[in-house]
């Protein structure tokens, strides 16, 4: 079965940029025809999706992130990666990775199937 | 950006009861709409994805209904175990958006 792990500081400092990875175990993140999402939530909040990458590097992000974000992935590690640069307080959240289908001519966008935990991170000096 | 909008923001019902949230789409987003549901400290998990397909492993108990703008989960006799967050996701337009949540409280 899948499973996915977020990994990363749980503190950056105002203004640096914030790195995390997830890690995909019990298949392959280039099996299928599967997308990798980041999607944050501040405590106590709802959620925000990020952004999205497939395993050819293709991204698609949020606008309202979109100048601070970056998505990488790499296959060889069965990983995939978020930077956000620039951060401050508002950044700080619980940041869940997951996966859905992809693009399906009669039904569209599938649902995120796999969540990882969450990992959280903070933003202070 | 499409807004999605649920209601109630928060409900208290007794196990057995019937439980119905909605959520409303800014614009028509045709089936592309998901539900979740999230107890606490842990991560979402998938309830019902296109509106209305069912997703193997949950309870039968959790039904989704509706097209276009209006969409309805409903929970069929509660227990105790459904006490969680629930939140709609739509995917029928970028960015992908979340509804703001219906935290279910067991009487």
């Amino acid at each position: 079965q899948v499973q996915l792990q977020e990994s990363g500081p749980g503190l950056v400092k105002p203004s640096q940029t914030l790195s995390l990875t997830c890690t995909v175990s019990g298949g392959s993140i280039s099996s299928g025809s599967y997308y990798w999402s980041w999607i944050r939530q501040p405590a106590g909040k709802g959620l925000e999706w990020t952004g999205r990458i497939y395993t050819s590097g293709g991204t698609t992000y949020n606008p309202s992130l979109k100048s601070r974000v970056t998505m990488s992935v790499d296959t060889s590690k069965n990983q995939f990666s978020l930077k956000l640069s620039s951060v401050t307080a508002a950044d700080t959240a619980v940041y869940y990775c997951a996966r859905h289908n992809g693009y399906d001519d009669s039904s569209g966008w599938d649902a995120f199937d796999i969540w990882g935990r969450g990992t959280m991170v903070t933003v202070s000096s | 950006e499409i807004v999605l909008t649920q209601s109630p923001d928060f409900q208290s019902v007794t196990p057995k009861e019937k439980v119905t949230i909605t959520c409303r789409a800014s614009l028509s987003i045709g089936s592309s709409l998901h539900w979740y549901q999230q107890k606490a400290d842990q991560s979402p998990k998938l309830l019902i994805r296109y509106a209305s397909q069912s997703v193997s492993g949950v309870p039968s108990r959790f039904s989704g209904s509706g097209s276009g703008t209006d969409f309805t989960l409903t929970i069929n006799s509660l227990e105790a175990e459904d006490a969680a967050a629930y939140y709609c996701h739509q995917s029928g337009s970028l960015p992908w958006t979340f509804g703001q949540g219906t935290k279910v409280e067991i009487k």
